[in-house]
């Protein structure tokens, strides 16, 4: 058990520009889900996978937002034309079929910064 | 928004000291999970209360809840300078995991 990890840990980038984040879940976690953080809040829910499907979006998640898990495994959260107000922290988290599902594990985060 | 609302935001206590903090939420829920953040480690559960029970321990965590009220309390006893960092309940309203955070409340244990 590798932990969740995410890809880039920071990303600093103009306002128009597109960004990709990458989620690697834990091994075997079938559920993985999207939060975004902003200073001061409690992380809030993007959207989450069942495997490859993408089960639920967020009203948050505008058009310019889009997560992919093509294979059922590693996930990508693109923005495009982001704007000053997609600066936060995107989080991933991974759950384990079964009992344990109810259990969230987290990555450590990427954080946007949109100048 | 925010389903989760803690209570007080920040708290400043010695070490060895308990700390309490409370959680407020609006609709019926599932469970209730409370997670800890800081720099160093990211978000970390740290134990889940189902709606039918009324009290969790793990470790010196103690976990509170009262459905009636739709509030619940996180006590850490003999607290620990490595305990200071922000904790947030989340309520998983649909039994789909979606969690609904709350803003979180600031302890920070002085040695």
């Amino acid at each position: 058990d590798t932990g969740v990890s995410q890809d880039p840990r920071h990303k600093i980038t103009k306002r128009g520009q597109n960004v990709t984040f990458r989620c690697d879940p834990i091994s075997e976690h079938n559920r993985l889900y999207w939060y975004r953080q902003t200073l001061g809040q409690g992380p809030e829910f993007l959207t989450y996978f069942q495997n490859e499907a993408q089960l639920e979006k967020s009203r948050l998640l505008s058009d310019r937002f889009s997560a992919e898990r093509p294979k059922g495994s590693f996930s990508t959260l693109e923005i495009q034309r982001t704007e000053q107000g997609d600066s936060a922290m995107y989080l991933c988290a991974s759950s384990h079929p079964g009992q344990t599902q109810e259990t969230q594990y987290f990555g450590p985060g990427t954080r946007l910064l949109v100048l | 928004s925010q389903q989760g609302e803690e209570d007080p935001q920040a708290l400043s206590i010695q070490e060895g000291e308990n700390a309490t903090m409370n959680c407020s939420y609006k609709t019926s829920i599932n469970n209730l999970q409370w997670y800890r953040q800081n720099s160093g480690r990211g978000l970390v559960h740290l134990i889940l209360i189902r709606s039918n029970e009324r009290e969790k321990h793990s470790g010196r965590l103690r976990v509170t809840l009262d459905t009636s009220k739709k509030s619940s309390s996180l006590l850490i006893t003999a607290s620990r300078a490595a305990d200071t960092a922000s904790y947030f309940c989340a309520t998983d309203l649909y039994g789909n995991n979606r969690l609904a955070f709350g803003k979180g409340n600031q302890v920070v244990v002085i040695p």
